[in-house]
């Protein structure tokens, strides 16, 4: 069955690094998604990716965030100068014509030191 | 704004006993609703979800859950609850019933099976 990667599964920076975080969506999805969970606290979302631009962004992906489809398989999550307070799990889900049936990947525990 | 509460953030339960997971939501319109659940160090795998259709869907693993728009509640329940049900259970919704992408999730609560 096919399902969405995200890699790495654990990453640890220094406060004010740049990281990317990687996703491979189901193949023939047209709708991309970053959410994130901080821990104890509910799965927010940050952004959705359709058409090879933004569609929708939340209060939460301000200017340190970008997101990109550099190819016809990744999507990714940059966040120029990492903060404390981005230290999350991070998730990338997809939707193909069914929009709203999101599939989620296993996420990126993110730790800003 | 849609938002969902979900009522208890630790729930407790027998193996073999009724479960029974709360969910209640706020939308000015038609909403999508949705379960996910998510194992121990594991993402969000979609458990079932409502797009207008039946009032009452039925997901995987035994699970079912009732649209009550009177209620404006989407509670998840399974019968018989398995020591492998152990999980966190997030309800969730889809603003303006899927036009737009983003999902708005609730607290999550957590279920324990006790032997």
């Amino acid at each position: 069955e096919p399902e969405v990667t995200q890699t790495p599964s654990h990453q640890v920076t220094q406060m004010g690094q740049e990281v990317i975080l990687r996703c491979v969506p189901i193949s023939n999805h047209l709708y991309f998604y970053w959410y994130r969970q901080i821990l104890g606290q509910k799965v927010e979302f940050l952004v959705s990716f359709y058409n090879n631009e933004i569609s929708e962004k939340s209060e939460i992906f301000d200017d340190q965030f970008s997101v990109e489809r550099p190819d016809g398989s990744n999507f990714t999550l940059k966040i120029r100068s990492t903060k404390l307070e981005d230290s999350a799990m991070y998730f990338c889900a997809s939707s193909g014509r069914v929009r709203e049936t999101q599939y989620f990947g296993p996420g990126t525990r993110l730790l800003v030191l | 704004a849609q938002s969902v509460t979900q009522l208890g953030s630790h729930v407790s339960v027998s193996e073999g006993a009724l479960v029974l997971l709360r969910c209640n939501y706020s939308s000015s319109v038609p909403p999508y609703l949705f379960w996910y659940v998510q194992y121990p160090n594991q993402g969000l795998q979609l458990l079932l979800k409502y797009t207008s259709a039946a009032t009452l869907v039925k997901g995987i693993n035994g699970f079912e859950a009732e649209f009550k728009k009177s209620e404006t509640s989407f509670h998840l329940t399974k019968p018989s609850a398995h020591m492998r049900d152990a999980a966190e259970y997030f309800c969730a919704v889809t603003p303006l019933g899927g036009s737009q992408g983003n999902l708005i999730f609730g607290k999550g609560t957590k279920l324990s099976v006790k032997p």
